[in-house]
């Protein structure tokens, strides 16, 4: 069966100090793959996706940046933290097959605090 | 581009009564409509879904209604139960496309 991972579960960065979150997915080839962000009470807004490795779509212009340096793997990164930063970050995959009509299967997220 | 709006935004309903959640899409190239469920501090996780090829779908207490011509969906839950507490977002898709469009999501009270 298929599992996916996040790291770390909980992060308090200073403004200004750079980020980097871990996303592992196992049991499957080739997946989609997917940053969110959440703010407190709200929906889920789509950060970058990625069909393959080396492959990043962005869907909105910020201080983030992603990477796919292995089949199965996703980082989200930031060279300088800002406040409106902190949010509940979730990493998604789904199967790279059919492009679409894919069910999306969620990591536990990982809450970042911006101080 | 697609839009998914979801109503209502707060909903309490009383242990045992069902709840009723609606969606409404814009881009009728949409064919697959997942439900996820979001307790606290926790990743959503599809609780059911639905293909445009079909009206309805229904698993125990959860059931999903679909209506293309309108460009419609639901999610009924009957018999809730306190567990079933949590944000509940509902979301389209389609052939071809990479991304899953979500709602806002609907917060559900179930008060025992």
């Amino acid at each position: 069966s298929q599992t996916i991972h996040q790291w770390p579960a909980t992060l308090v960065q200073p403004v200004g100090s750079p980020l980097s979150l871990e996303c592992t997915v196992e049991g499957t080839s080739n997946p989609n793959l997917y940053w969110y962000r959440q703010a407190a009470g709200r929906g889920l807004q789509l950060l970058f996706y990625s069909v393959g490795i080396g492959q990043i779509s962005s869907e909105v212009p910020q201080n983030l940046s992603a990477s796919r340096p292995q089949d199965r793997q996703f980082i989200l990164s930031s060279k300088k933290l800002l406040l409106s930063d902190s949010g509940f970050y979730l990493c998604a995959w789904s199967l790279g097959t059919t492009g679409g009509q894919e069910t999306q299967y969620f990591g536990p997220g990982t809450r970042l605090l911006v101080l | 581009g697609e839009n998914v709006e979801q109503h209502p935004s707060t909903l309490s309903v009383q242990e045992g009564d069902s709840a009723v959640i609606k969606c409404t899409y814009s881009d009728s190239a949409s064919n697959y409509f997942p439900w996820y469920k979001q307790e606290l501090g926790k990743g959503p996780q599809l609780i059911i879904d639905i293909r445009s090829n079909v009206g309805e779908k229904k698993d125990q207490r959860i059931a999903v209604t679909l209506n293309k011509t309108a460009k419609h969906f639901s999610l009924h839950i009957t018999e809730t139960q306190p567990e079933d507490s949590a944000v509940y977002f509902c979301a389209a898709s389609y052939t071809g496309g990479f991304k899953t469009i979500f709602g806002a999501g609907t917060r559900l009270f179930v008060k025992a």
